[in-house]
Protein backbone atom coordinates (compact mmCIF):
# COMPACT_ATOMS: atom_id res chain seq x y z
CA UNK A 1 0.00 0.00 0.00
CA UNK A 2 1.00 3.32 -0.31
CA UNK A 3 3.67 4.72 2.51
CA UNK A 4 3.40 7.91 4.81
CA UNK A 5 6.17 8.97 6.60
CA UNK A 6 6.19 11.17 9.32
CA UNK A 7 9.44 13.06 10.56
CA UNK A 8 10.50 12.81 13.88
CA UNK A 9 9.12 10.22 15.46
CA UNK A 10 10.03 11.41 18.54
CA UNK A 11 11.12 14.77 19.87
CA UNK A 12 12.10 16.28 23.06
CA UNK A 13 12.37 20.51 23.29
CA UNK A 14 12.38 23.23 25.94
CA UNK A 15 9.49 24.90 27.06
CA UNK A 16 8.62 27.58 24.72
CA UNK A 17 10.58 27.08 21.57
CA UNK A 18 8.42 25.32 18.61
CA UNK A 19 8.82 22.12 17.20
CA UNK A 20 7.93 20.94 13.10
CA UNK A 21 6.70 17.48 12.79
CA UNK A 22 6.67 16.95 8.77
CA UNK A 23 4.30 14.30 7.07
CA UNK A 24 5.51 13.28 3.70
CA UNK A 25 3.25 10.92 1.46
CA UNK A 26 6.05 8.88 -0.57
CA UNK A 27 4.09 7.58 -3.38
CA UNK A 28 0.60 9.27 -4.24
CA UNK A 29 -0.21 12.49 -4.11
CA UNK A 30 -1.89 14.07 -0.97
CA UNK A 31 -4.64 16.37 -1.52
CA UNK A 32 -5.95 15.90 2.01
CA UNK A 33 -4.03 15.79 5.04
CA UNK A 34 -4.84 15.33 8.49
CA UNK A 35 -3.78 15.75 11.45
CA UNK A 36 -4.54 13.62 14.85
CA UNK A 37 -3.38 14.14 18.75
CA UNK A 38 -3.97 10.77 20.17
CA UNK A 39 -3.56 11.31 24.09
CA UNK A 40 -2.73 8.09 26.27
CA UNK A 41 -5.26 5.28 26.13
CA UNK A 42 -7.38 7.51 24.24
CA UNK A 43 -8.44 7.96 20.29
CA UNK A 44 -7.07 10.08 17.52
CA UNK A 45 -8.35 13.44 17.92
CA UNK A 46 -8.94 14.83 14.85
CA UNK A 47 -7.34 18.81 15.34
CA UNK A 48 -7.39 19.90 11.22
CA UNK A 49 -8.32 19.12 7.81
CA UNK A 50 -6.04 20.79 5.22
CA UNK A 51 -6.05 20.35 1.19
CA UNK A 52 -3.03 21.28 -0.77
CA UNK A 53 -2.60 25.47 -1.37
CA UNK A 54 -5.43 26.12 0.74
CA UNK A 55 -5.59 27.10 4.32
CA UNK A 56 -6.08 24.24 7.43
CA UNK A 57 -9.83 23.85 8.64
CA UNK A 58 -9.02 23.34 12.21
CA UNK A 59 -11.73 21.90 14.72
CA UNK A 60 -13.36 23.54 17.32
CA UNK A 61 -11.08 24.17 20.59
CA UNK A 62 -7.99 23.94 18.36
CA UNK A 63 -5.81 26.95 18.37
CA UNK A 64 -5.30 28.05 15.01
CA UNK A 65 -2.17 29.85 15.71
CA UNK A 66 -0.52 27.65 18.54
CA UNK A 67 -0.92 24.65 15.88
CA UNK A 68 0.52 25.91 12.41
CA UNK A 69 -0.41 24.02 9.47
CA UNK A 70 1.11 24.49 6.06
CA UNK A 71 0.49 22.08 3.39
CA UNK A 72 2.28 23.81 0.33
CA UNK A 73 2.19 20.49 -2.18
CA UNK A 74 0.81 17.51 -2.81
CA UNK A 75 3.39 15.44 -1.22
CA UNK A 76 4.09 17.73 1.84
CA UNK A 77 2.27 18.70 5.11
CA UNK A 78 4.06 20.57 8.66
CA UNK A 79 2.94 21.04 11.75
CA UNK A 80 4.19 23.58 13.79
CA UNK A 81 3.67 23.39 17.90
CA UNK A 82 4.70 27.26 18.37
CA UNK A 83 5.94 28.06 21.65
CA UNK A 84 5.19 24.99 22.85
CA UNK A 85 4.43 24.16 26.82
CA UNK A 86 4.21 20.56 28.68
CA UNK A 87 0.52 20.36 28.62
CA UNK A 88 1.80 20.14 24.54
CA UNK A 89 2.98 16.86 25.09
CA UNK A 90 0.97 14.30 23.55
CA UNK A 91 1.18 11.76 20.26
CA UNK A 92 1.19 13.39 17.21
CA UNK A 93 -0.36 11.74 13.76
CA UNK A 94 -0.95 12.39 10.23
CA UNK A 95 -3.11 11.03 7.64
CA UNK A 96 -2.70 11.70 4.12
CA UNK A 97 -5.59 10.86 1.22
CA UNK A 98 -5.29 10.69 -2.55
CA UNK A 99 -9.30 12.07 -3.64
CA UNK A 100 -11.72 9.80 -2.08
CA UNK A 101 -9.49 6.72 -2.01
CA UNK A 102 -8.58 5.46 1.95
CA UNK A 103 -6.51 7.38 4.00
CA UNK A 104 -3.09 5.98 5.15
CA UNK A 105 -1.39 7.04 8.08
CA UNK A 106 2.06 7.93 9.20
CA UNK A 107 3.36 6.52 12.50
CA UNK A 108 3.52 9.46 14.48
CA UNK A 109 5.43 11.53 16.48
CA UNK A 110 6.06 11.65 20.33
CA UNK A 111 6.53 15.27 21.87
CA UNK A 112 7.68 16.12 24.99
CA UNK A 113 7.90 19.46 26.34
CA UNK A 114 10.30 19.59 29.58
CA UNK B 1 -21.40 17.02 12.78
CA UNK B 2 -19.67 13.56 12.36
CA UNK B 3 -19.69 11.79 15.06
CA UNK B 4 -18.83 7.74 16.22
CA UNK B 5 -19.59 5.67 19.10
CA UNK B 6 -17.80 2.54 19.76
CA UNK B 7 -19.53 1.45 23.17
CA UNK B 8 -16.53 -0.93 23.85
CA UNK B 9 -13.55 0.25 25.60
CA UNK B 10 -12.64 -3.50 25.86
CA UNK B 11 -13.52 -6.62 24.28
CA UNK B 12 -11.79 -10.33 25.43
CA UNK B 13 -12.95 -13.34 23.45
CA UNK B 14 -11.15 -16.65 23.00
CA UNK B 15 -10.04 -18.27 20.49
CA UNK B 16 -12.43 -19.50 17.50
CA UNK B 17 -15.76 -17.79 19.39
CA UNK B 18 -17.05 -15.19 17.11
CA UNK B 19 -16.37 -11.52 17.50
CA UNK B 20 -18.30 -8.83 17.24
CA UNK B 21 -17.10 -5.06 17.39
CA UNK B 22 -19.56 -2.58 17.70
CA UNK B 23 -20.06 1.08 15.78
CA UNK B 24 -22.81 3.53 15.82
CA UNK B 25 -22.56 6.78 14.17
CA UNK B 26 -24.34 10.07 13.77
CA UNK B 27 -24.26 11.99 10.13
CA UNK B 28 -26.54 14.22 8.22
CA UNK B 29 -25.13 13.25 4.97
CA UNK B 30 -24.04 9.88 2.84
CA UNK B 31 -21.33 8.58 5.49
CA UNK B 32 -18.36 6.43 4.22
CA UNK B 33 -17.48 4.07 7.00
CA UNK B 34 -14.28 2.29 7.80
CA UNK B 35 -12.49 0.18 10.53
CA UNK B 36 -8.93 0.70 11.43
CA UNK B 37 -6.78 -1.86 13.42
CA UNK B 38 -3.64 -0.93 15.13
CA UNK B 39 -1.32 -3.85 15.76
CA UNK B 40 1.33 -3.34 18.65
CA UNK B 41 3.99 -1.05 17.98
CA UNK B 42 2.35 -0.38 14.48
CA UNK B 43 0.67 2.50 12.39
CA UNK B 44 -2.61 2.24 11.98
CA UNK B 45 -3.85 0.65 8.95
CA UNK B 46 -6.79 0.29 7.32
CA UNK B 47 -8.85 -2.88 7.71
CA UNK B 48 -12.36 -2.28 5.89
CA UNK B 49 -14.51 0.29 4.12
CA UNK B 50 -18.10 -0.34 3.54
CA UNK B 51 -18.08 0.67 -0.27
CA UNK B 52 -16.10 -1.91 -0.91
CA UNK B 53 -17.98 -4.92 0.69
CA UNK B 54 -14.79 -6.97 1.05
CA UNK B 55 -13.94 -9.61 3.73
CA UNK B 56 -10.24 -8.67 5.25
CA UNK B 57 -8.77 -11.29 7.40
CA UNK B 58 -12.22 -13.14 8.04
CA UNK B 59 -13.98 -10.05 9.12
CA UNK B 60 -16.93 -8.50 7.45
CA UNK B 61 -18.75 -4.99 8.23
CA UNK B 62 -22.21 -4.12 7.24
CA UNK B 63 -23.50 -0.67 7.15
CA UNK B 64 -26.89 -0.91 8.64
CA UNK B 65 -28.76 2.67 7.77
CA UNK B 66 -32.17 2.56 9.59
CA UNK B 67 -29.84 1.12 12.99
CA UNK B 68 -26.79 4.01 12.33
CA UNK B 69 -24.13 1.21 12.88
CA UNK B 70 -21.12 -0.63 10.66
CA UNK B 71 -20.29 -3.36 13.29
CA UNK B 72 -17.40 -5.66 12.84
CA UNK B 73 -17.66 -9.08 12.69
CA UNK B 74 -15.88 -12.74 12.27
CA UNK B 75 -17.09 -15.94 13.32
CA UNK B 76 -13.98 -17.29 14.21
CA UNK B 77 -11.49 -15.13 16.03
CA UNK B 78 -7.76 -15.77 15.62
CA UNK B 79 -4.76 -14.88 18.23
CA UNK B 80 -3.44 -12.50 16.00
CA UNK B 81 -6.28 -10.52 16.13
CA UNK B 82 -5.80 -9.04 19.18
CA UNK B 83 -5.11 -5.50 18.36
CA UNK B 84 -6.89 -2.27 18.55
CA UNK B 85 -9.79 -1.28 16.47
CA UNK B 86 -10.93 1.60 15.37
CA UNK B 87 -14.04 2.80 13.36
CA UNK B 88 -14.16 6.07 11.60
CA UNK B 89 -16.40 8.24 9.49
CA UNK B 90 -15.74 10.29 6.81
CA UNK B 91 -18.78 12.15 4.44
CA UNK B 92 -18.46 11.74 0.92
CA UNK B 93 -15.78 13.10 -1.36
CA UNK B 94 -12.37 13.91 0.68
CA UNK B 95 -14.02 15.35 3.87
CA UNK B 96 -12.40 15.07 7.72
CA UNK B 97 -12.18 11.51 8.74
CA UNK B 98 -13.38 11.04 12.59
CA UNK B 99 -12.22 8.24 14.55
CA UNK B 100 -14.57 6.45 17.60
CA UNK B 101 -13.20 5.82 20.85
CA UNK B 102 -11.66 2.39 19.62
CA UNK B 103 -11.76 -1.29 21.02
CA UNK B 104 -9.30 -3.25 22.20
CA UNK B 105 -9.75 -6.78 21.31
CA UNK B 106 -7.58 -9.24 23.36
CA UNK B 107 -8.05 -12.64 21.79
CA UNK B 108 -7.41 -15.25 24.94
CA UNK B 109 -5.54 -18.69 23.82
Amino acid sequence: GAVVSQHPSRVICKSGTSVKIECRSLDFQATTMFWYRQFPKQSLMLMATSNEGSKATYEQGVEKDKFLINHASLTLSTLTVTSAHPEDSSFYICSAREGAFEAFFGQGTRLTVV
Amino acid sequence: AQRVTQPEKLLSVFKGAPVELKCNYSYSGSPELFWYVQYSRQRLQLLLRHISRESIKGFTADLNKGETSFHLKKPFAQEEDSAMYYCALSGQGAQKLVFGQGTRLTINP
